[in-house]
């Protein structure tokens, strides 16, 4: 069964950092290019950032760009975010998908990060 | 202020069909870029729904149907059921920001 579970949410206080990742099992993970999304309480979904399968390439919405790396590492079917500079508006549970031609055809479950003092 | 636009809401009766209209931009869309449709059921993680402007995923019901033309795209419900409620969101890649855009998503309710 493919499957994509998510892990490392919690809470956070505004400029802390928080590490998810997302274990991938069921297929061959180190062939597809990656992606978080996010959708903030009640709002829609954000598409935060995306890396090639063998990680040589990343992109970032520009919200998060320079705050947050995304990384993976084949070798452990695994993708990772790791998040800096957190803020408020960082408040959302995140997805992490498996993106074949641009469109994500699985998703997991998300985690929730949540960002307040 | 979503990059691809979709109207809020839309409704339906029992047996009816909707469409959900997504409209976008030079950069997106009209670029070229195919257009892909997600469900997100109440309370659960968005679902692939339509890919490539118009294929459906292997167990998606053929009640649900995608076009694109132009810089915009749409999405048809045929035969409108009660656990087709939940939101729906469309998705292409832009160019001008190098990244995936979605929809601001729209709630479909069936009456």
């Amino acid at each position: 069964e493919v499957q994509l579970v998510e892990s490392g949410g919690g809470l956070v206080q505004p400029g802390g950092s928080l590490r998810l990742s997302c274990a991938a099992s069921g297929f061959t993970f180190s062939a597809y290019w990656m992606s978080w999304v996010r959708q903030a309480p009640g709002k829609g979904l954000e598409w935060v950032a995306n890396i090639k399968h063998d990680g040589s390439e990343k992109y970032y919405v520009d919200s998060v760009r320079g705050r947050f790396t995304i990384s993976r590492d084949n070798a452990k079917d695994s993708l990772f975010l790791q998040m800096n500079s957190l803020r408020a508006e960082d408040t959302a549970v995140y997805y992490c998908a498996s993106e074949y031609s641009y469109y994500l055809d699985v998703w997991g479950k998300g985690t929730t990060v949540t960002v307040s003092s | 202020q979503s990059v691809l636009t979709q109207p809020p809401s839309v409704s339906g009766a029992p047996g009816q069909r909707v469409t959900i209209s997504c409209t976008g931009s030079s950069s997106n869309i009209g670029a070229g870029y195919d257009v892909h449709w997600y469900q997100q059921l109440p309370g659960t993680a968005p679902k692939l729904l339509i890919f490539r402007n118009s294929n459906r995923p292997s167990g998606v019901p053929d009640r649900f149907s995608g076009s694109k033309s132009g810089t915009s795209a749409s999405l048809a419900i045929t035969g409108l059921q009660a656990e087709d409620e939940a939101d729906y969101y469309c998705q292409s890649y832009d160019s001008s920001l190098s990244g995936s855009v979605f929809g601001g998503g729209t709630k479909l309710t069936v009456l």
